[in-house]
C-alpha cells in the first residue's frame, strides 16, 4: 500500500492566518490526490479533488498543488469555520490509503 | 442534494459478523461507486472497499477475506457484511459516493457515520 505522511499532525494558528499541511506520498501518485475537511463529530468533505481542482462550492480561500510524491493543501487566510482535521488520500494505487490527518486548532 | 444514511446495529459481539446498510436518496445509484470507509474512535480514515451500481466490487486486500459488498439499486441501497469481528473493527462507518470512473477514487457525498463498538 501506499503509505501518505502528513505534517505536521497538528498547528495552532489563528485566524486571518495563512496555512500551510503538507502530503507526502511513498511513491509517485501522479496527481491522484483529494483533500478532505473533517469537524468533530461529521463526516469528511471533498475539498480539493485531482491535487488541485476546487470542489463545488469550497471557498476559493482553499488551494492545493503538487504532483508526484509531495503536495500541498493552503488555506490563505484562516476563517473561523476551517479549525478542523484535514486529510489527505490518493487513489492512484489500490487500495486507496489517507494520511494521517492534521488537525488545525486555534491559537 | 444526494444524501446518505447509514444504518445497523451500533454493538457487535467479537467473532459475529456486522452488517450495515446504506440508503440513498436525492441521486441514482446508477454509474457509481458506493463506499464504506471507517474510523476508529481518535484515528485516521481507512478505505473498506467499494461496490458499483451493477454489482461489481473492490475490496481492501486487508479485509477482502471477511467482507462482501452488495447493492440493491431498486430499494437505493447497499449493504456491508464483515465476518468474524474482533476489537479491531470498533470504528466509526461511513458509507460514501465514489464519484470517479476506474482505479480512482473521489468521495464526494457521505452519510453522517454510524459508530460500532465491539463487545460482548
Amino acid at each position: 500500500d501506499i503509505q501518505m505522511t502528513q505534517s505536521p499532525s497538528s498547528l495552532s494558528a489563528s485566524v486571518g492566518d495563512r496555512v500551510t499541511i503538507t502530503c507526502r506520498a511513498s511513491q509517485s501518485v501522479t496527481y491522484y490526490l483529494n483533500w478532505y475537511q473533517q469537524k468533530p463529530g461529521k463526516a469528511p468533505e471533498l475539498l480539493i479533488y485531482a491535487a488541485s481542482s476546487f470542489q463545488s462550492g469550497v471557498p476559493s480561500r482553499f488551494s492545493g498543488s503538487g504532483s508526484g510524491t509531495d503536495f500541498t493543501l493552503t488555506i490563505s487566510s484562516l476563517q473561523p469555520e476551517d479549525f478542523a482535521t484535514y486529510y489527505c488520500q490518493q487513489s492512484y494505487s489500490a487500495p486507496p490509503t489517507f494520511g494521517g490527518g492534521t488537525k488545525v486548532e486555534i491559537k | 442534494q444526494v444524501q446518505l444514511q447509514e444504518s445497523g446495529p451500533g454493538l457487535v459481539k467479537p467473532s459475529e459478523t456486522l452488517s450495515l446498510t446504506c440508503t440513498v436518496s436525492g441521486g441514482s445509484m446508477s454509474s457509481y461507486y458506493w463506499t464504506w470507509i471507517r474510523q476508529p474512535a481518535g484515528k485516521g480514515l481507512e478505505w473498506i472497499g467499494r461496490v458499483y451500481s451493477n454489482g461489481s466490487t473492490n475490496y481492501n486486500p486487508s479485509l477482502k477475506s471477511r467482507l462482501t459488498m452488495s447493492v440493491d439499486t431498486s430499494k437505493n441501497q447497499f449493504s456491508l457484511k464483515l465476518t468474524s469481528l474482533t476489537a479491531a473493527d470498533a470504528a466509526v462507518y461511513y458509507c460514501a459516493r465514489d464519484r470517479s470512473w476506474g482505479t480512482a477514487v473521489t468521495l464526494d457525498y457521505w452519510g453522517q457515520g454510524t459508530l460500532v463498538t465491539v463487545s460482548p
